[in-house]
């Protein structure tokens, strides 16, 4: 089946400083979505980026499609970005549905 | 623009007790899920509308989880009975169609069964 592998797994931080979170993917991308899920456990949209740059504040994200990995740019942390980055995309396993990552758990201290 | 919304947020029964989650999602949007999400871990699907049809189906464990979309609107997932290890989050979600665009998550209902 379709793998969807996020690095690193685990990011500790200091609150100011600067992060790159990946996604790569083993087939082609669809439809990919980053997602924070705070420590509420609510997962909330980040950027919708099949392909191409997005920016929206301190984050920004980038899709290289045609090499199939996902980038997410955190600046500036701050202690309210502590959760769980999820990305997830678009595929057919057997039926269409989103295929999500293992999370990259980023705690920030202050 | 309202979200996703479910109820009730946190969810405490007993074991071989029925449960049911409800979900209203956002208007206009066909595609609604289902999923269960595990501590630690990525959402897992468990059942996909397209309007009130049930298209994906094959994840949900109908031995005792069930789930309707009677009108193509709001939808509600049961488990009868529930046991110790169905104890999760219930994530519901929507998106204008399974293959376009963006998905949006609701705030999920905590279940904890004892």
């Amino acid at each position: 089946g379709i793998q969807v592998e996020q690095s690193p797994p685990d990011l500790i931080l200091q609150e100011g400083a600067n992060s790159t979170l990946r996604c790569n993917f083993s087939d082609s991308v669809n439809n990919l979505q980053w997602f924070h899920q705070n420590p509420w456990g609510q997962l909330i949209n980040l950027f919708y980026i099949p392909s191409g740059t997005k920016q929206n504040g301190r984050l920004s994200a980038t899709t290289v499609a045609t090499e199939r990995y996902s980038l997410l740019y955190i600046s500036s942390s701050q202690t309210t970005d502590s959760g769980v980055y999820f990305c997830a995309d678009g595929a057919y396993e057997g039926n269409y549905q989103l295929i999500w990552g293992a999370g990259t758990k980023l705690i920030i201290k202050p | 623009e309202a979200g996703v919304v479910q109820s009730p947020r946190y969810k405490i029964i007993e074991k071989k007790q029925p449960v049911a989650f409800w979900c209203n999602p956002i208007s206009g949007h066909n595609t609604l899920y289902w999923y269960l999400q595990n501590l630690g871990q990525g959402p897992e699907l468990l059942i996909r509308y397209e309007n009130e049809e049930a298209v994906d189906d094959s994840q949900l464990p109908k031995d005792r989880f069930s789930a309707e979309r009677l009108k193509g609107v709001d939808s509600t997932l049961k488990i009868q009975p529930a046991e110790l290890g169905d104890s999760a989050v219930y994530l519901c979600a929507s998106s204008l169609g399974a293959e376009r665009g963006e998905a949006f998550f609701g705030q999920g209902t905590r279940l904890t069964v004892v």
